[in-house]
């Protein structure tokens, strides 16, 4: 089975501070994803990696960074947390057809204090 | 650019009655299209997903999905649901716009299904 796994399932931090979320992933995939994902907006690209420090802007890159050094690894940092942050974070991995699945990890519920 | 509508964002229904959630996406060019199915309190996964061919493809757990290219949608549907389908429905297409990989999806807002007793 594939595994995506996400360090945390819960992270409670303060504004101001750096905040890193890690995604890892078991199945060798080219492609990963980080999302954020507010009720009643569905899912919202922040950014994607589809190659080793490679790395593109999705819909949403403001106030966020990414870090892909190694192929199963995929982090997700943001330099100073604000409020407006607090959110659900979603991380998938696929290969890079079109027609390959994503398949996503458990969440990390962030809350910004 | 592409976009995809999810035109409920909730749907209550009774145990064993049939569900329809409604989904359609804007692109006319060649698109892959998915549905994805989030549990409470977990990620989410595949539910089913149309390629090519037939224009119906189905799930294990008795969902369906017609493809419509003149109508531009992708319809869920089951005809008979259970407690156990509670949850949120997300319908997604292939973003061709990204140069740099053909894996990026755009997803829609997505559908509460909640199953009553």
């Amino acid at each position: 089975d594939v595994k995506v796994t996400q360090s945390s399932r819960y992270l409670v931090k303060r504004t101001g501070e750096k905040v890193f979320l890690e995604c890892v992933q078991d199945m060798d995939h080219e492609n990963m994803f980080w999302y954020r994902q507010d009720p009643g907006l569905g899912l919202r690209l922040i950014y994607f990696s589809y190659d080793v420090k490679m790395k593109e802007k999705g819909d949403i890159p403001e106030g966020y960074s990414v870090s892909r050094e190694k192929k199963e690894r995929f982090s997700l940092i943001l330099e100073s947390a604000s409020t407006n942050q607090t959110s659900m974070y979603l991380c998938a991995s696929s290969g890079y057809r079109g027609t390959d699945t994503q398949y996503f990890g458990p969440g990390t519920r962030l809350t910004v204090l | 650019a592409q976009s995809v509508t999810q035109l409920d964002s909730q749907v209550p229904v009774f145990e064993e009655a049939p569900v329809e959630l409604r989904c359609n996406y804007s692109s006319s060019v060649s698109v892959y299209l998915f549905w994805y199915v989030q549990y409470p309190n977990q990620g989410l996964q595949l539910l089913l997903k149309y390629l090519s061919g037939s224009t119906l493809v189905e799930s294990i757990n008795g969902f369906e999905a017609e493809f419509n290219k003149s109508q531009t949608s992708f319809h869920l549907r089951k005809p008979s649901v259970h407690i156990s389908d509670t949850a949120e429905y997300f319908c997604a297409v292939t973003d061709p716009s990204y140069g740099g990989s053909q894996g990026n999806l755009i997803f829609g807002k997505g559908t509460k299904l909640s199953v009553k007793p």
